[in-house]
C-alpha cells in the first residue's frame, strides 16, 4: 500500500536555527498538506499545497515558515528560525481530490524539538 | 470561531465490549467527517469517514453516525479488542484543509 515518508524522524535544533522537514507525498496525490501537534495536543491543521502554491494556510503559518515542493516527489517545510514553541510532531500528508474524506494519507511524522 | 471537539477525553472499555467515541462539531459547511486513529508516536491512521448528505456508515466493526440536527458524530466500535487502544480524533473537511478535534484515548482493559 503507497506511504507518505518523512524525514528525518526526528530533528534536534537549537532556537533560532532554520530546519527544513522533508516529506514524499504519494505519487499520484496531487495535493500536500503540513499539520503539527503539539504533544498531548490536537493535530493542527498548518497550510495546504496545490498546483505548486499555496491554497491555504492557518493562523500558526506565518512568515517563518514555507513549504516548497522542489523537485517532483519532495514536499518540504521550513522553518527560517525556530522557536521553543516550535517543539512539536510536524505531520505531512497527502490526497489526490481536495474533498476525499478517506483519501487522505498521513505520514508517520517528524518529531521536531527546539533547545 | 468553528471548531470540531470531543465530549470526552478518556474512555475505558472491557475487552469485548462495544465502544462509543463521540464529537461534536460546529462547521454546518463541512463535506465530509473522518474518524482517525492515532497510536503512540505514529501518524494518523483513517477508520471510516461519511459524507454530509449521509448520517451513517458502517465498516468492519465500525460504524460512524452523523446528526447534522445537533452537530454530532460518533463513532462505534464492535467487539473492542487490545489492539484498538489508541487516540481517537474526529476531523472534517472543508474549503481546502482538514481540522481535528481534540482526541479521546480509549483504554481496552483485558
Amino acid at each position: 500500500e503507497p506511504e507518505v515518508t518523512q524525514t528525518p524522524s526526528h530533528q534536534v535544533t537549537q532556537m533560532g536555527q532554520e530546519v527544513i522537514l522533508r516529506c514524499v507525498p504519494i505519487s499520484n496525490h496531487l495535493y500536500f498538506y503540513w499539520y503539527r501537534q503539539i504533544l498531548g495536543q490536537k493535530v493542527e491543521f498548518l497550510v495546504s499545497f496545490y498546483n505548486n502554491e499555496i491554497s491555504e494556510k492557518s493562523e500558526i503559518f506565518d512568515d517563518q515558515f514555507s513549504v516548497e515542493r522542489p523537485d517532483g516527489s519532495n514536499f518540504t517545510l521550513k522553518i527560517r528560525s525556530t522557536k521553543l514553541e516550535d517543539s512539536a510532531m510536524y505531520f505531512c500528508a497527502s490526497s489526490e481530490a481536495r474533498l476525499a474524506g478517506g483519501g487522505w494519507v498521513f505520514g508517520p511524522g517528524t518529531r521536531l524539538t527546539v533547545l | 470561531g468553528e471548531s470540531v471537539g470531543l465530549h470526552l477525553p478518556t474512555l475505558s472499555v472491557q475487552e469485548g465490549d462495544n465502544s462509543i467515541i463521540n464529537c461534536a462539531y460546529s462547521n454546518s459547511a463541512s463535506d465530509y467527517f473522518i474518524w482517525y486513529k492515532q497510536e503512540s508516536g505514529k501518524g494518523p491512521q483513517f477508520i471510516i469517514d461519511i459524507r454530509s448528505n449521509m448520517d451513517k456508515r458502517q465498516g468492519q466493526r465500525v460504524t460512524v453516525l452523523l446528526n447534522k440536527t445537533v452537530k454530532h458524530l460518533s463513532l462505534q466500535i464492535a467487539a473492542t479488542q487490545p489492539g484498538d487502544s489508541a487516540v481517537y480524533f474526529c476531523a472534517e473537511t472543508a474549503f481546502n484543509n482538514m481540522r481535528f478535534g481534540a482526541g479521546t484515548r480509549l483504554t481496552v482493559k483485558p
